[in-house]
């Protein structure tokens, strides 16, 4: 079966545009992930859907930032007016959510998309 | 704060070699643990995953440790390859939370011939 995808895998932009990145999780996967990894550092958490509840959206770094899904399936990260620091590769994730046990079930990455604000 | 703090940053050995990579956290309460391993321009993948209660975890040449009650976790790789050069990360979740999955920043290793 299709892992998570990911599209555009690259992305260059001029200071000031915006831009939609989008995630196509694995079917059947009620969990949704969004993260930003900059140059050498660790996965920065953005934003988690989990089925119809209401998102976690307590890592969105400034009001620039959004995202939706819609129908439960694919999801799409907004970034408004972008700066130079929003240059960084963007990973989405998609996993079962958490188990009868409140265990969250593995991740599944897609390859990500690189943005490069200039 | 939790954290999930990785050493070394950076490691270089050669082929065939042995080497062991560390994973300290402060995340409370504690969920489970796993290593990902992240090639260069891809997503990170599962290698291993361990809950609270269990202290060894192999997959192939990969074995992970953990020790819940000093909050410390290994990741030893056997018989280096080449196919071995990436970044490792270690991940800690909390319970009842699938939002709260801390990241560590990784060790990036790199195998030589």
């Amino acid at each position: 079966g299709a892992g998570v995808s990911q599209s555009p895998s690259n992305k260059v932009t001029e200071k000031g545009k915006d831009v939609e990145l989008r995630c196509d999780p694995i079917s059947g996967h009620t969990a949704l992930y969004w993260y930003r990894q900059s140059l050498g550092q660790g996965l920065e958490f953005l934003i988690y859907f989990q089925g119809n509840s209401a998102p976690d959206k307590s890592g969105l770094p400034s009001d620039r930032f959004s995202a939706e899904r819609t129908g439960g399936s694919v999801s799409t990260l907004t970034i408004q007016r972008t700066q130079q620091e929003d240059s960084a590769v963007y990973l989405c994730a998609s996993s079962l959510g958490l188990s009868p046990g409140q265990v969250p079930y593995e991740q599944y990455f897609g390859p990500g998309t690189r943005l490069t604000v200039t | 704060k939790n954290q999930v703090e990785q050493s070394p940053q950076s490691l270089i050995i050669l082929e065939g070699k042995n080497c062991t990579l560390q994973c300290n956290y402060t995340v409370s309460p504690f969920s489970n643990l796993r290593w990902y391993k992240q090639d260069t321009g891809r997503g990170p993948v599962s290698l291993t995953i361990m809950t609270f209660s269990e202290n060894t975890k192999s997959n192939g040449r990969y074995t992970a440790t953990l020790d819940a009650d000093t909050k410390q976790s290994s990741l030893h790789i056997t018989a280096s390859q080449l196919s071995d050069s990436a970044s490792y990360i270690c991940v800690v979740s909390a319970p009842s939370s699938a939002s709260k999955i801390i990241f560590g920043s990784g060790t990036r290793l790199s195998i030589r011939p």
